[in-house]
């Protein structure tokens, strides 16, 4: 069972770039979401989908974007980078009852 | 809003328990978890608890639940130096939304 993969573990990017970071589980999860986690502030919610078409913003939904065309992938897409999204994400499925949640290992990203 | 608070350090002698705390402020909360994360990696779910409960044990492992007080702990019997990490708490509600501490910092000294 592959569970939730992440992609890529680390990227640099210049400010102003783009770029997506792929979301994909194989466990036919409803739920999934995207968090960033930085330094004395823990896990804050960017966005979340509850099923296949369905997307919602979540705490700091600013400067990304994302779509669920299936219900494997989730991708979240930074369009603009700046500074301020230099962090790590982590990528998330979940059953709807949410007893169980799954994450991915993470992705390092730094905007220079 | 909802709101789960931490303390950010915790620094225990090796063989000692660990008692991480937790509040929260969702009184609809169905699911409270602990997850572990060590440096450079992703979280561990380590264990989670139903609200209807309020103990749960597992090997080294005790969650113990409050619900009138919104409080959760996680106690760690018999601490290793493998067990220095950051561990957050987190809940969820029927919103399905999962909203996390901002981690307690444990450190096991020799």
């Amino acid at each position: 069972n592959a569970g939730v993969t992440q992609t890529p573990k680390f990227q640099v990017l210049k400010t102003g770039q783009s770029m997506t970071l792929q979301c994909a589980q194989d466990m036919n999860h409803e739920y999934m979401s995207w968090y960033r986690q930085d330094p004395g502030m823990g896990l804050r919610l960017i966005h979340y989908s509850v099923g296949a078409g369905i997307t919602d913003q979540g705490e700091v939904p600013n400067g990304y974007n994302v779509s669920r065309s299936t219900t494997e992938d989730f991708p979240l897409r930074l369009l603009s980078a700046a500074p301020s999204q230099t962090s790590v994400y982590f990528c998330a499925s979940s059953t709807p009852s949410g007893n169980t949640i799954y994450f991915g290992e993470g992705s390092w990203l730094t905007v220079v | 809003g909802e709101d789960v608070e931490q303390s950010l350090f915790l620094s225990v002698r090796e063989g000692d328990s660990s008692v991480i705390n937790c509040t929260y402020t969702d009184s609809s909360s169905t699911y409270l978890y602990w997850y572990k994360q060590e440096p450079g990696a992703g979280l561990q779910l380590l264990t989670y608890i139903f609200s209807n409960m309020d103990m749960k044990q597992d090997q080294r492992l005790t969650v113990l639940l409050n619900k009138k007080d919104k409080h959760l702990s996680l106690r760690i019997a018999d601490t290793q130096t493998g067990d220095s990490a950051i561990y957050f708490c987190a809940e969820t509600s029927n919103t399905d939304k999962l909203i996390f501490g901002t981690g307690t910092r444990l450190q096991v000294f020799p």
